[in-house]
């Protein structure tokens, strides 16, 4: 059975270019995560949907950061302008359920702005 | 926000010695899992510990949940150079299903 798959697995722009991150979660799961990992601050959580629905999005940065899940099967997150300080590896994590479930990660996006 | 704080932040030993990594908090969790990280990979779990005090075992390593529920302890017992990577803990509290990590413990065991 297919994991958890991102794209694009490695992505070089430049600052004020629009960078698309892209995730299928694994099929029959309901809960949506996008994490941000840097040496610095660790994983960050940006946003959880359950349901396809965004039930917390407090830890996006700012209004440059969007994401969206049209459906049970895709979600998007968008940076739009970018900057240097984006730079990180975007994990998306997806579980059956809620409470102490089990998070599958994609491999992740390794974003580079210069 | 629940903050995690990881010790050690980093490990390197030989194979063959034991270690403990440990993670802590001021907040109550519900649960607590400890995730393995090797590098270009994403996370993946190794353990879910939900009652205080509780103690799980996965060969070599050896998981504990604080009596509190704030802290819990990772030990690997005979390291090997298959254990290195990076050990993150994360906790979910209260009505949040939302699981926070620490910063990760990383662990470089040499032959």
């Amino acid at each position: 059975d297919a994991g958890v798959i991102q794209s694009p697995r490695h992505e070089v722009t430049e600052m004020g270019q629009e960078v698309t991150l892209r995730c299928k979660p694994i099929s029959g799961h309901n809960s949506l995560f996008w994490y941000r990992q840097t040496m610095m601050r660790g994983l960050e959580l940006l946003i959880y949907f359950n349901n396809n629905v965004p039930i917390d999005d407090s830890g996006m940065p700012e209004d440059r950061f969007s994401a969206k899940m049209p459906n049970a099967s895709f979600s998007t997150l968008k940076i739009q302008p970018s900057e240097p300080r984006d730079s990180a590896v975007y994990f998306c994590a997806s579980r059956l359920g809620e409470w102490a479930g089990e998070l599958f990660f994609g491999e992740g996006s390794r974003l580079t702005v210069l | 926000t629940q903050l995690l704080e990881q010790s050690p932040q980093f490990l390197s030993i030989q194979e063959g010695e034991n270690l403990t990594v440990y993670c802590n908090s001021s907040s109550v969790f519900s649960s607590l899992q400890w995730y393995r990280q090797e590098p270009g990979e994403g996370p993946v779990l190794l353990v879910t510990v939900v009652t205080g005090g509780e103690v799980k075992k996965l060969k070599r390593l050896t998981f504990q949940f604080g009596d509190a529920r704030k802290d819990s302890s990772l030990h690997i017992t005979a390291a090997q150079p298959g254990d290195t990577g990076l050990y993150l803990c994360a906790g979910s509290s209260g009505g949040s299903y939302i699981p926070t990590f620490g910063r990760g413990t990383s662990l470089i065991v040499h032959p």
